[in-house]
């Protein structure tokens, strides 16, 4: 399975747009991207997920390289309930196959 | 729609007992996953149905771990004689398409 690299840790201030960071140099044409995110103390929330487009939604925007070895998850404007680890996730949808490898993770703090 | 519904919530067992958990998915959704969380760790798949068809096993799952979903609705996992190391979050997942919405998840203590 194509791995994804994140950081550890960002720390953004409330109300300033985030960009998380996931690097996927080993994607396949298939795979998808998905990004989770996990607030403390709950399940997995999915967020967005794309394949070769920018995609928008509701909660945030994804940005995908040209050459898709990279991506980003931006929030456009931080509020203290965006504190959570975010998860970028390849996803590959042919046969059978449809579980989630998760990664550990860039842990994003908020400051008011 | 309630969302994944798993119960208990919490579970403190003592090493060498068997425990079961259960999986209520969103309704019209034919894929459940379940998955297991240690502190600091991202979740690791375990299993996966499509309605009452096993079709995937992570090779996590060891032979003291059984999951069913017997009539393609709500789901059980069975851990028997517990070990210390089974101390976990086990998480369940339902979808119909692409995304998966997740359960509140059962924390295992085995003592």
């Amino acid at each position: 399975d194509a791995k994804t690299t994140q950081p550890n840790s960002m720390e953004s201030n409330e109300e300033e747009p985030v960009h998380l960071p996931c690097n996927h140099s080993t994607i396949s044409g298939t795979d998808y991207i998905h990004w989770y995110r996990q607030l403390p103390s709950q399940g997995p929330e999915y967020v967005i997920h794309g394949l070769t487009s920018n995609v928008n939604n509701r909660m945030a925007s994804l940005a995908i390289a040209e050459d898709r070895k990279s991506s980003t998850l931006i929030l456009h404007r931080a509020t203290l309930r965006d504190a959570a680890v975010y998860y970028c996730i390849l996803r590959f949808y042919g046969g059978s196959q449809g579980n989630l490898i998760f990664g550990k993770g860039t842990k994003l703090s908020v400051k008011p | 729609d309630t969302g994944v519904s798993q119960d208990p919530r919490h579970k403190i067992t003592k090493r060498g007992q068997n425990v079961t958990f259960r999986c209520d998915p969103i309704s019209e959704h034919n894929r459940l996953y379940w998955y297991r969380q240690t502190l600091g760790q991202g979740p690791e798949f375990l299993t996966y149905f499509q309605n009452e068809a096993q079709l995937e096993k992570s090779r996590l799952l060891s032979d003291r771990f059984s999951a069913e979903r017997p009539k393609g609705s709500f789901s059980t996992l069975e851990i028997q004689r517990t070990e210390q190391g089974d101390s976990a979050m086990y998480l369940c997942a339902s979808s119909e398409k692409y995304e998966q919405y997740f359960g509140p998840g059962t924390r295992l203590t085995v003592t």
